[in-house]
């Protein structure tokens, strides 16, 4: 499968606790996004990376988040100190170069619920 | 006011049914993309636009700049075609997608 993949499909966690999610997006891909979703509204933006470069994070992203992505390959997004506020859907998206007139290719997404 | 907005939010459709679903923005834009979304979250994209038209099997997509409106396709209907669309602009001079709510579309047999 050649596909984005996403890791864990699904992440249960108690108030407090940190979680991290992880992303491989299409091999030959140097974008890889991060987006939440919440429920019966569309993706929001959280962060971007140009290969390791990580070139825009958005005003949502506070600071118990924080995203990597070490070796241009794969991503990881870390939430610390979980909220339940921050229970959504993360998806992660690549595409090649080019700005946003690629077309975006998503994961399934990490479901999480932080209870 | 949301910078894409769609409409309507939720259609239902009998089998062979036309569907037409509609978004505008307010931004200048590089692209116009329109995605699916099925139950379980993934996100699959539909059509990457800048200019007129374009169909890919029973779907269409149009676009006009000028009017900053595009519109969604879906010729003879089918309950596979059960989805939520999203429509979300390449903003000019930015490198991320600003999403609509998404239209929830139910096609019944």
């Amino acid at each position: 499968d050649t596909g984005v993949s996403q890791d864990p499909r699904h992440k249960i966690t108690k108030r407090g606790q940190n979680v991290t999610f992880r992303c491989d997006p299409i091999s030959e891909h140097n974008r890889l996004y991060w987006y939440r979703q919440t429920l019966g509204q569309g993706p929001e933006f959280l962060t971007y990376f140009q290969n390791e470069a990580q070139l825009e994070k958005s005003r949502l992203l506070s600071d118990r988040f924080s995203a990597e992505r070490p070796k241009g390959s794969f991503s990881t997004l870390e939430i610390q100190r979980t909220e339940q506020g921050d229970s959504a859907m993360y998806l992660c998206a690549s595409s090649s170069d080019i700005r946003v007139r690629e077309k975006l290719f998503f994961g399934s997404g990490t479901q999480l619920s932080v209870l | 006011k949301n910078e894409v907005e769609q409409s309507p939010q939720n259609l239902t459709a009998q089998e062979g049914e036309f569907i037409t679903i509609n978004c505008s923005y307010s931004v200048g834009i590089s692209a116009l993309h329109w995605l699916q979304q099925h139950p379980g979250g993934g996100i699959v994209s539909l059509f990457m636009l800048s200019s007129g038209k374009k169909k890919h099997g029973r779907l269409i997509a149009t676009i006009n700049i000028q009017e900053k409106h595009s519109s969604l396709h879906i010729t003879a209907s089918h309950p596979r075609d059960s989805a939520v669309y999203i429509c979300a602009a390449g903003a000019y001079n930015t490198d991320k997608l600003i999403f609509g709510t998404g239209t929830r579309l139910q096609v019944f047999p």
